[in-house]
């Protein structure tokens, strides 16, 4: 079974500074997505970014980078130049990967993010 | 695209009544996905189907629960004499292939 560790419950950051979110995770899969989710308060789950495994080079879009280390399985998200909006609940998420589709993903606990004026 | 849709949104029941929840998944979505999700905590899946066929349960899913996704649209979950460790946020995700999820606003159940 995999499992998703987010060592960080809670994190505040200065508006326009940059800051970085930890997650490992175990498993014996060899194709697998890893995500990171932000539930902003009362509001609806959505994608950051994904990352496939396969692929050696970082995913970015826009201010979100991962810094993705497959060998020691650990998936840090990067914000840069943080903004009021991003004031949030971030997930990391393990999927694996079958050819037939995607399949459930597993979450870690969470880490809150509160970005300050 | 209009989104993933969830109702109710949010659900306060006593305890041993019934509860059924629907999702309507993003149309042309193959992929449906039920998650629960308690204070402070990580979603945990709790059961997915492709088209009208449910692939996978969690053992989570006590015999109280079931779910069901008629002619690959719509879903419900239902939960049978719920009980307060049923009080929880119920999201429900849908995906088309190997993309990524998308989730609905999800419905919250209180127990009283």
């Amino acid at each position: 079974a995999q499992t998703v560790t987010q060592s960080q419950p809670e994190m505040s950051v200065q508006e326009a500074e940059t800051v970085t979110l930890s997650c490992t995770y175990d498993t014996s899969e060899s194709n697998y997505y890893l995500f990171w989710y932000k539930q902003p308060p009362s509001r609806q789950m959505i994608l950051v970014i994904r990352q496939e495994a396969y692929k050696q080079q970082n995913a970015t879009e826009n201010r979100f980078s991962v810094n993705f280390q497959k060998a020691a399985k650990s998936f840090s998200l990067k914000i840069s130049d943080s903004q009021l909006g991003d004031t949030a609940m971030y997930f990391c998420a393990f999927m694996k990967l079958l050819t037939g589709g995607s399949e459930k993903l597993v979450f870690g606990k969470g880490t809150k993010l509160t970005v300050n004026p | 695209d209009t989104g993933v849709s969830q109702d109710p949104r949010h659900k306060i029941t006593k305890r041993g009544q019934n509860v059924t929840f629907r999702c309507d998944p993003i149309s042309e979505h193959n992929r449906l996905y039920w998650y629960r999700q308690t204070l402070g905590q990580g979603p945990e899946f709790l059961t997915y189907f492709q088209n009208e066929a449910q692939l996978e349960k969690s053992r989570l899913l006590s015999d109280r629960f079931s779910a069901e996704r008629p002619k690959g649209s719509f879903s419900t979950l239902e939960i049978q004499r719920t009980e307060q460790g049923d009080s929880a946020m119920y999201l429900c995700a849908s995906s088309l292939g190997a993309q990524p999820q998308h989730f609905g606003d999800g419905t919250r159940l209180s127990i009283l």
